[in-house]
């Protein structure tokens, strides 16, 4: 079964760091380029950051960019999401997901999330 | 970047048909793709590309698009099809992705 699966999720004050980790199963994940996407509480979604297939090109959106730092495994089937100065804004549910370049890169495989929540 | 604009809420009545919008520059140059979202899920694809389902997804889920404008229509709309849809393409540079602000759909 193709899958994706979140950790690391959790309370952190503001200022503090999280790394999350997102496992792939079931498909070649070095194959593909890998994304993080997050949903503020009650909110719309909002790509964070994006990963080519062997970490040549990295992207970030401006509201994350110089805190945090995504990263990819390709032996242990993982990505990472490093998230240092985080703000009460950063505050979601973060998502990992595939982008599959025989759909038009649209994103066909999400993972279930994992909350982090930034406050005192 | 750019920017995708959807309303943020439209309805239909059972078994109807709806047509969800997606505004914005980077549609002219590149395909959108849609995205349905129940309350405490995560987002699932339902239409990439020119207009393509993945397999699971209902065909009374279709795609379209106009200049800068990309559409999701449903056509019988059912009672399930109750969500949160997003489109999401990329920006002027080719290079970040963008997400619409979503729209809330209800069955009537």
């Amino acid at each position: 079964e193709v899958q994706l699966v979140e950790s690391g999720g959790g309370l952190v004050k503001p200022g503090g760091s999280l790394r999350l980790s997102c496992a792939a199963s079931g498909f070649t994940f070095s194959n593909y380029f890998m994304n993080w996407v997050r949903q503020a509480p009650g909110k719309g979604l909002e790509w964070v950051s994006s990963i080519s297939s062997s970490s040549t090109y990295i992207y970030y959106a401006d509201s994350v960019k110089g805190r945090f730092t995504i990263s990819r495994d390709n032996a242990k089937n993982s990505l990472y999401l490093q998230m240092n100065s985080l703000r009460a804004e950063d505050t979601a549910v973060y998502y990992c997901a595939r982008a599959n370049p025989l759909r038009d890169h649209a994103f066909d495989i999400w993972g279930q999330g994992t909350l982090v929540t930034a406050s005192s | 970047s750019s920017e995708l604009t959807q309303d943020p809420a439209v309805s239909v009545a059972l078994g109807q048909t709806v047509r969800i919008t997606c505004q914005g520059d980077s549609i002219r140059r590149y395909y959108a793709s849609w995205y349905q979202q129940k309350p405490g899920q995560a987002p699932v694809l339902v239409i990439y590309g020119k207009n393509n389902r993945p397999s699971g997804i209902p065909d009374r889920f279709s795609g379209s698009s106009s200049g800068n404008t990309t559409s999701l229509t449903i056509t019988g709309a059912q009672a399930e099809d109750e969500a949160d849809y997003y489109c999401n393409s990329r920006d002027s540079s080719g290079n970040l992705v963008v997400f619409g602000g979503g729209t809330k759909l209800t069955v009537l």
